[in-house]
């Protein structure tokens, strides 16, 4: 069966600090990758998404980043954060347009 | 996809009442209607979803009806229960695109 896994669970960082998460999918080969962010009390937004290694599209300009470099890792990432980067972060993979998301990263920048 | 909207932002229910959440959707090319349940804290996850060759399709007490004249599809929940509160999303979507488009979101409060 499928799995993803996400990391960290939580994270605090201050404004102005990198950012690095982590997101890996097991148990399927060449999947779709997605990060999404869900503010506080909000909706999901699609922030990235990635049709396989080294492939990135954007949906959204921001300060963040996305990278592939294995076929089941997903990173997202920030040189610098900013407050409103806050939010709930999650990874996704989806089968016949069936999202699967992982458990999310909760990030509070302060 | 392209512009959703879900009708209401909020909804507060007698156990064992039902409850209808409506979703509108902008693009006509849409042919994939799923929605997905987020508890407190948790991930979304998928709980009925319905394909643009059918009306209808019913889960035990949950339902999800199509009208793609009107480009909107509805979550039906009978015979609620303190468990189905939560935020639901729907998420139309067109088959060969990436671009997943989620709705704003309905808040569920099943009263006991």
């Amino acid at each position: 069966s499928q799995t993803i896994h996400q990391w960290p669970a939580t994270l605090v960082q201050p404004v102005g600090s990198p950012l690095s998460l982590e997101c890996t999918v097991e148990g399927t080969s060449n999947p779709n990758l997605y990060w999404y962010r869900q503010a506080a009390g909000r909706g999901l937004q699609l922030l990235f998404y990635s049709v396989g290694i080294g492939q990135i599209s954007s949906e959204v300009p921001q300060n963040l980043s996305a990278s592939r470099p294995q076929d089941r890792q997903f990173i997202l990432s920030s040189k610098k954060l900013l407050l409103s980067d806050s939010g709930f972060y999650l990874c996704a993979w989806d089968r016949t347009y069936e999202q699967y998301f992982g458990p999310g990263t909760r990030l509070t920048v302060t | 996809g392209e512009n959703v909207e879900q009708h209401p932002s909020t909804l507060s229910v007698q156990e064992g009442d039902s409850a209808v959440i409506k979703c509108t959707y902008s693009d006509s090319a849409s042919n994939y209607f799923p929605w997905y349940k987020q508890e407190l804290g948790k991930r979304p996850q998928l709980i009925i979803d319905i394909r643009s060759n059918v009306g209808e399709k019913k889960d035990q007490r949950i339902a999800v009806t199509l009208n793609k004249t009107a480009k909107h599809f509805s979550l039906h929940i009978t015979e609620t229960q303190p468990e189905d509160s939560a935020v639901y999303f729907c998420a139309p979507h067109t088959s060969g695109t990436y671009k997943y488009i989620f709705g704003t979101g309905t808040r569920l409060k099943v009263l006991a």
